[in-house]
């Protein structure tokens, strides 16, 4: 599976858009982006993954760029309970599968 | 109701001692999963089970055997414990050996003293 590259930590204010980026620059044409995020001291929570087609749901939106070797998972309005360490993971298809989590990005939210 | 449910939430013991954790899905969900996440805060696999079979296994020591009684159960049992199997450990699962989303538990704090 391909490797990615996130910041190490991001800040961000209550109530606004945040943007967390993530390189994947030698991601092939069958692995899917994946963005999973871990609150302190709870398990990892899934939010959302993408093909090539930029993703929406009720937690996030994810942008891919053109060129797969780039996204940016955006959290709209974020708040204080989105504090957390943001993974994005690639990984390909197939039926024995296993997700990589790297060092993610801590993203801090403040009032 | 908790979809992936784990115990104990924190096991204190000492080096040398045998000790599970148990872990139980309600979901429906055909694999399981265990992780670990040391001091550093990196989380890796350590074992896959698909309907009851063993499928990943990352190098992880035999003093560790996971075992499935059925699809809904994925137990880790330790033996021997030594210091440097303190970590979080988390279970999880997902509908099929390449699904989408992974659930995972509230994770079980393991301290070896």
């Amino acid at each position: 599976d391909a490797k990615t590259t996130q910041p190490t930590s991001m800040d961000c204010a209550e109530g606004r858009a945040a943007n967390l980026p993530c390189n994947h620059s030698t991601i092939s044409g069958n692995e899917y982006v994946y963005w999973y995020r871990q609150i302190h001291s709870q398990g990892p929570q899934y939010i959302i993954h993408g093909l090539k087609n930029n993703e929406t749901n009720e937690m996030a939106s994810l942008i891919i760029t053109e060129d797969r070797k780039s996204s940016t998972l955006i959290l709209p309005h974020a708040t204080l309970r989105d504090t957390a360490v943001y993974y994005c993971i690639v990984r390909s298809g197939g039926s024995n599968y296993k997700l990589t989590f790297g060092k993610g990005t801590l993203l801090t939210v403040n009032p | 109701d908790t979809a992936v449910s784990q115990t104990p939430k924190y096991l204190v013991t000492q080096m040398g001692n045998d000790k599970s954790i148990k872990c139980e899905q309600n979901l429906g969900h055909d694999t399981m999963y265990w992780y670990k996440q040391d001091s550093k805060k990196f989380l890796k696999i350590m074992f896959s089970y698909n309907n009851k079979e063993l499928i990943i296994n990352e190098t992880v020591p035999n003093r560790f055997s996971p075992k499935s009684p059925d699809k809904a159960h994925l137990n880790l049992h330790i033996n021997s414990l030594e210091l440097g199997d303190s970590a979080v450990y988390f279970c999880a699962s997902s509908p099929q050996g390449g699904g989408e989303k992974l659930f995972f538990g509230s994770g079980t704090q393991l301290s070896v003293l």
